[in-house]
């Protein structure tokens, strides 16, 4: 199974700032790999696939980088309604298709 | 625009079996895979497996065969079956679709969600 471990855990950042968040696979799973955005109370939303796409209406602020076994989202300037948790998954190789642990982006 | 809605009880006891249903709108039940996802409250997600209209399925190992996916192209529907339940399967429950006509293609969109608690 490829465990996909996600970091930080947590951080906190102001509006305006720029995000980083990283998600390492333990296996290498080429480009096959997703980011979600949960809001609380909410179900995930498909940001990114394949890496580096962004998901239909999903705003340029954001973007997917990587391939292999180490992969990058960014947010370029957090607006107020990016403060959620953030989820990378990959079907690089399956099964299981798996979830990393989460990111959250709290303000500070 | 295609939407997803689960349903199904919220509370199921020990030991029993946990069925739920999520209703497809806006595209044809028979074009796509379908999966179904879960949350413990606090905690990441859980992919427990897919089902296509022919019947092919595949499901996460690590729940020992307890889950079973079913579809119903006369209601446009699909359908979990979760076995010998414990606490442990408390969760979230979310129904999804798998983009691009894989079985693997990427969760989008997704049910808003149910919240099913095992509790005697």
């Amino acid at each position: 199974e490829v465990v996909l471990t996600q970091s930080p855990a947590t951080v906190s950042l102001s509006p305006g700032e720029r995000a980083t968040l990283s998600c390492r696979a333990s296996q290498n799973i080429a480009y096959y790999l997703a980011w979600y955005q949960q809001k609380p109370g909410q179900a995930p939303k498909l940001l990114i696939y394949d890496a580096s796409n962004r998901a239909t209406g999903i705003p340029a602020r954001f973007s997917g980088s990587g391939f292999g076994t180490d992969f990058t989202l960014i947010i370029s300037s957090l607006e107020p309604e990016d403060f959620a948790i953030y989820y990378c998954q990959q079907r690089g190789q399956w099964p299981p298709l798996t979830f990393g642990g989460g990111t959250k982006v709290e303000i500070k | 625009q295609v939407q997803l809605q689960e349903s199904g009880p919220g509370l199921v006891k020990p030991s029993e079996t946990l069925s739920l249903t999520c209703t497809v709108s806006g595209a044809s039940i028979t074009d796509y895979y379908w999966s179904w996802i879960r949350q413990p409250p606090g905690k990441g997600l859980e992919w427990i497996g897919y089902a296509f209209f022919s019947g092919a399925t595949n499901y996460n190992p690590s729940l020992n065969r307890r889950a079973s996916i079913s579809v119903d192209t006369s209601k446009n529907q699909f359908s979990l079956k979760l076995i010998s339940v414990t606490a442990a399967d408390t969760a979230v429950y979310y129904c999804a679709r798998a983009s691009g006509g894989s079985p693997d293609g990427w969760f989008d969109p997704w049910g808003l969600g149910t919240l099913v608690t095992v509790s005697s």
